[in-house]
């Protein structure tokens, strides 16, 4: 069935460095991911997302690759900032349109910027 | 302005009570969402609904119910509450994805971190 899941459960970054946050999936069919930021007590809120059509996409400082040999995506974050500081997580939403959108996430990222 | 709003952000309850949470967007969005994240940051959906109809009811206890008065709010009513019960709730909304291409983006509220004790 399809799962989506995270390598690293926390990630200790210095400022200014980069990040990469990895994410594993297990459909090969799946066509579409998000990335989402949660910072400390408040909800996801998105950030980037890709399709299977592209193997690379860039927002600023964000970038996130996929590799669909592998079933593997990554987020990466450029002169990581204390404001990078959250969890991240990677989510997919069915193939098949429906009204509703039943995201799968995986288990989550934090992210700890030292100063 | 919030696009989401939840009430209340903080719920601390006995064993066996029943309680509620509000949810409210005003984002013009027809589908709403309500998700469970528990102490290790694991997010699963409960229930979705669009335009007051429900469409995903995963598996989750009868205790649960949720009620959709209008397409801008969606209600979460818990009866008999347990130990287990204790986590953040999360509102979210989002565009009916059969009435164009949207991202499937999702907004979600600021969550409502419910204690069971």
């Amino acid at each position: 069935g399809e799962s989506v899941g995270l390598h690293l459960p926390t990630l200790s970054v210095q400022e200014g460095d980069n990040s990469i946050i990895n994410c594993a999936y297990s459909n090969s069919a799946s066509d579409y991911f998000i990335w989402y930021k949660q910072e400390s007590g408040k909800g996801p809120q998105f950030i980037i997302d890709i399709r299977s059509n592209m193997d690379k996409r860039q927002g600023q400082r964000v970038t996130v690759l996929l590799n669909k040999t592998v079933k593997h995506l990554s987020l990466q974050i450029a002169a990581t900032q204390p404001g990078d500081s959250a969890v991240y997580f990677c989510a997919e939403p069915p193939r098949i349109k429906a009204a509703g959108n039943k995201l799968t996430f995986g288990g989550g990222t934090r992210v700890l910027v030292k100063p | 302005d919030t696009a989401v709003s939840q009430t209340p952000k903080y719920l601390v309850t006995q064993m066996g009570n029943d309680k509620s949470i509000k949810c409210e967007q005003n984002l013009g969005h027809d589908t709403m969402y309500w998700y469970k994240q528990d102490s290790k940051k694991f997010l699963k959906i409960m229930f979705s609904y669009n335009n007051k109809e429900l469409i995903i009811n995963e598996t989750v206890p009868n205790r649960f119910s949720p009620k959709s008065p209008d397409k801008a709010h969606l209600n979460l009513h818990i009866n008999s509450l347990e130990l287990g019960d204790s986590a953040v709730y999360f509102c979210a909304s989002s565009q009916d994805r059969r009435l164009a291409d949207p991202r499937g983006e999702q907004y979600f509220g600021p969550g409502t971190r419910l204690t069971v004790t």
